[in-house]
C-alpha cells in the first residue's frame, strides 16, 4: 500500500525555535492535513490544504502556524516561535479526492520543545 | 457531530474474536461510522466504514443495527499484531471527516 513519509521521525528544539515538520504525501494525492496527538490525548486536526491553499483550519492552528507545497513533493508544517506546549506528535495526512472516504497518515514527528 | 462513546479498554487472547461497540446515539442521517486503528508512535489507519447493516473487508467487519445508534467493529482470530488504539468516528462519508476528533478510542490488548 502506498505511503505517507514523514521526516524527521523526531524533533528535539529549544523554546522560541523555528522549526519545520516535512511530508511527502502519496503521489497522486490532492488533499493535504495536519493533525496534532498531544501524548496521552486525542488526534486533532490542524489544517486542510488543497490547490496551493489553505481550506481550512482548526482554532488551534494559530498565526504561529503555517502550511506550505514549496514544489511538487513535500508538504510542510513550520511552527515559527515554538512552545512548551507545542510538545507534541504531528501527523501529516493525505487523500485523491474529498470524496475518499480513507484518509493516509504518515507515521508522524515528534516534536519536543525544551 | 455525533458524540461516540466506546470501552477504554479490552484484553483478548489470540485467536479469539473480539467486537468493539461503539455509541452514537445523535447520529445524523448523512453519517457515516468510519473506524481506525492506531499503532504506539504511528499514525492512525483506516480499517472500515459502514452505513447501515454490515460491511466486510479483508481486515475487518462492521456491524450497524437498524437505528444506527451503535455499531460493532468485529476482528476476527486477532492475533498479538492487533493490539493497538481502536477509534470509532462518526461524521461525513468523505469531505469533511478530515475535521472529525479522534476521541480516547479503545485500547485492545492482545493476551498471547
Amino acid at each position: 500500500e502506498p505511503e505517507v513519509t514523514q521526516t524527521p521521525s523526531h524533533q528535539v528544539t529549544q523554546m522560541g525555535q523555528e522549526v519545520i515538520l516535512r511530508c511527502v504525501p502519496i503521489s497522486n494525492h490532492l488533499y493535504f492535513y495536519w493533525y496534532r496527538q498531544i501524548l496521552g490525548q486525542k488526534v486533532e486536526f490542524l489544517v486542510s490544504f488543497y490547490n496551493n491553499e489553505i481550506s481550512e483550519k482548526s482554532e488551534i492552528f494559530d498565526d504561529q502556524f503555517s502550511v506550505e507545497r514549496p514544489d511538487g513533493s513535500n508538504f510542510t508544517l513550520k511552527i515559527r516561535s515554538t512552545k512548551l506546549e507545542d510538545s507534541a506528535m504531528y501527523f501529516c495526512a493525505s487523500r485523491q479526492e474529498p470524496t475518499n472516504e480513507k484518509l493516509f497518515f504518515g507515521s508522524g514527528t515528534q516534536l519536543s520543545v525544551l | 457531530l455525533a458524540k461516540t462513546t466506546q470501552p477504554i479498554s479490552m484484553d483478548s487472547y489470540e485467536g479469539q474474536e473480539v467486537n468493539i461497540t461503539c455509541s452514537h446515539n445523535n447520529i445524523a442521517t448523512n453519517d457515516y461510522i468510519t473506524w481506525y486503528q492506531q499503532f504506539p508512535s504511528q499514525g492512525p489507519r483506516f480499517i472500515i466504514q459502514g452505513y447501515k447493516t454490515k460491511v466486510t473487508n479483508e481486515v475487518a467487519s462492521l456491524f450497524i443495527p437498524a437505528d444506527r445508534k451503535s455499531s460493532t467493529l468485529s476482528l476476527p482470530r486477532v492475533s498479538l499484531s492487533d493490539t493497538a488504539v481502536y477509534y470509532c468516528l462518526v461524521g461525513p462519508k468523505g469531505f469533511g471527516n478530515e475535521k472529525l476528533t479522534f476521541g480516547t478510542g479503545t485500547r485492545l490488548t492482545i493476551i498471547p
